[in-house]
């Protein structure tokens, strides 16, 4: 199986905290992204990285912020918990044409803000 | 933007065929393919790069009309193992980190 885990499983927290989600990867591929998933809107890209601290915003970005300091791991932050941000959040790998351009998904991140 | 995808939903018998369609209004690049199965995470199925290549996974393949911006994803002789959520997903290629946009879905249930 690829090697990438995302942590926690599943967190239940409150409206106005910060949240830290994590992504890692143990398969040295270059990209990486955060995808959050909703029942009727399909998975929707919130930020990517093309390599360490190379980072870019995708679609639904507004309050959310990620980093990248080692190539394995990636974080997405959310900066002030809000119910919207209730949803499902996968993390995505690439190696880019090394992989065929596919992506391995990680089993995802159930969040529930309260 | 995200690539619209049709038909929402579809329910065959086993055996029967199917077609997904996927389609944008932006140039691209590549277009791919998932699966997602319920309480999963989607998986890889194929991709298909500029040139109106067709590639195919055992029963299931697909084409790419780069001029149209569209694919479309055929699933012959299906089996109960095909039933789950399709996703396509575009990309503008290098200069994008090829991230993907993916459509919403279209969910096929296979019955006995």
């Amino acid at each position: 199986d690829a090697g990438i885990t995302q942590s926690p499983r599943h967190k239940v927290t409150e409206t106005g905290t910060p949240v830290t989600l994590r992504c890692h990867q143990t398969e040295n591929h270059r990209y990486m992204y955060w995808y959050r998933q909703d029942p009727g809107h399909g998975l929707r890209l919130i930020h990517y990285s093309y390599g360490v601290k190379d980072t870019d915003k995708g679609e639904v970005s507004d309050g959310y912020s990620v980093s990248r300091s080692k190539t394995e791991d990636f974080l997405l932050t959310l900066e002030s918990a809000t119910s919207s941000q209730t949803s499902v959040y996968f993390c995505a790998i690439s190696g880019g044409r090394v992989t065929n351009y596919g992506y391995t998904f990680g089993s995802g991140t159930r969040l529930t803000v309260v | 933007q995200q690539p619209v995808q049709s038909p929402q939903a579809v329910i065959l018998r086993e055996g029967e065929d199917a077609v997904i369609n996927c389609s944008s209004s932006k140039a691209l690049y590549s277009v791919h393919w998932y699966r997602q199965k319920h309480g999963e995470a989607p998986v890889f199925l194929m991709i298909l790069l500029k040139g109106g290549e067709q590639k195919g996974h055992e029963k299931i393949s697909a084409s790419f009309n780069e001029k149209k911006q569209q694919s479309s994803l055929y699933l012959t002789a299906s089996q109960l193992s095909y039933s789950g959520t399709y996703f396509c997903g575009t990309e503008g290629g290098p200069n994008s980190g090829y991230a993907l946009n993916f459509g919403k879905g279209t969910s096929l249930l296979v019955t006995p």
